[in-house]
């Protein structure tokens, strides 16, 4: 089956910086990424995902690459902000259905 | 628009009970994945649904298993409850379909077993 290997498992940045979050799978036929970010005490919260027709997506301050070659896609953060603050979480899913596999995720400090 | 409803949002049962949760999707969506939540094994797939039927299974006991109603509404069932099985279960509503769709968690009910 499907596997998601995600890194750092923790990130520490100033107020400002970027934050970049990476993910590795191993399924070919994985074809949908979705991030997620969980706050304490919530559900996870869809925040981009990616098909994989799609090379890069945008969304205001977030980003996801994806490269199928070498099976990785990247969530990035630019100008942090404390409310950036919380567990992300990419996942991966063929065309079977909607199952997703989860990364280990990353949890993510931003410093003011 | 409604998100996605889990009731209750916390349980506290002792080993040997079963329990049952009910996730009600966002309206107009007809897929219903469930969840476990825990700190040493992270999120895992428990099930899918899709216009009452099962879709998808992830690799758990029999003990748990799950339905969904014509209204797309979902139960999840535990039975003979471990103390391992204490973890957050969380539902994800999808609007389904033949592709993948955007899913949309819910806050997730907390189950503790004593």
């Amino acid at each position: 089956g499907e596997n998601v290997e995600q890194h750092p498992s923790t990130l520490s940045v100033q107020e400002g910086d970027s934050a970049v979050i990476k993910c590795t799978y191993s399924d070919s036929a994985s074809n949908y990424f979705p991030w997620y970010k969980q706050e304490l005490g919530k559900g996870p919260q869809l925040i981009i995902d990616i098909r994989s027709n799609v090379g890069e997506k945008k969304d205001q301050r977030i980003a996801v690459t994806l490269n199928k070659t070498a099976k990785h896609f990247s969530l990035h953060i630019t100008e942090t902000q404390p409310e950036d603050s919380a567990v992300y979480f990419c996942a991966a899913s063929s065309a079977a259905g909607n199952k997703l596999t989860f990364g280990g995720g990353t949890r993510v400090l931003v410093k003011p | 628009k409604a998100g996605v409803t889990q009731t209750p949002r916390y349980l506290i049962k002792t080993r040997g009970q079963q329990v049952t949760l009910s996730c009600s999707p966002i309206s107009g969506h007809r897929s219903v994945s469930w969840y476990q939540q825990t700190p040493g094994q992270g999120l895992q797939f428990l099930f899918e649904y899709f216009s009452e039927t099962q879709r998808n299974k992830g690799n758990f006991p029999g003990r748990f298993s799950g339905r969904q109603f014509s209204n797309s509404r979902s139960e999840m069932n535990v039975s003979t409850l471990e103390l391992g099985d204490s973890a957050l279960y969380l539902c994800a509503s999808s609007f389904g379909g033949g592709m993948n769709t955007e899913a949309f968690f819910g806050q997730g009910t907390r189950l503790t077993v004593v």
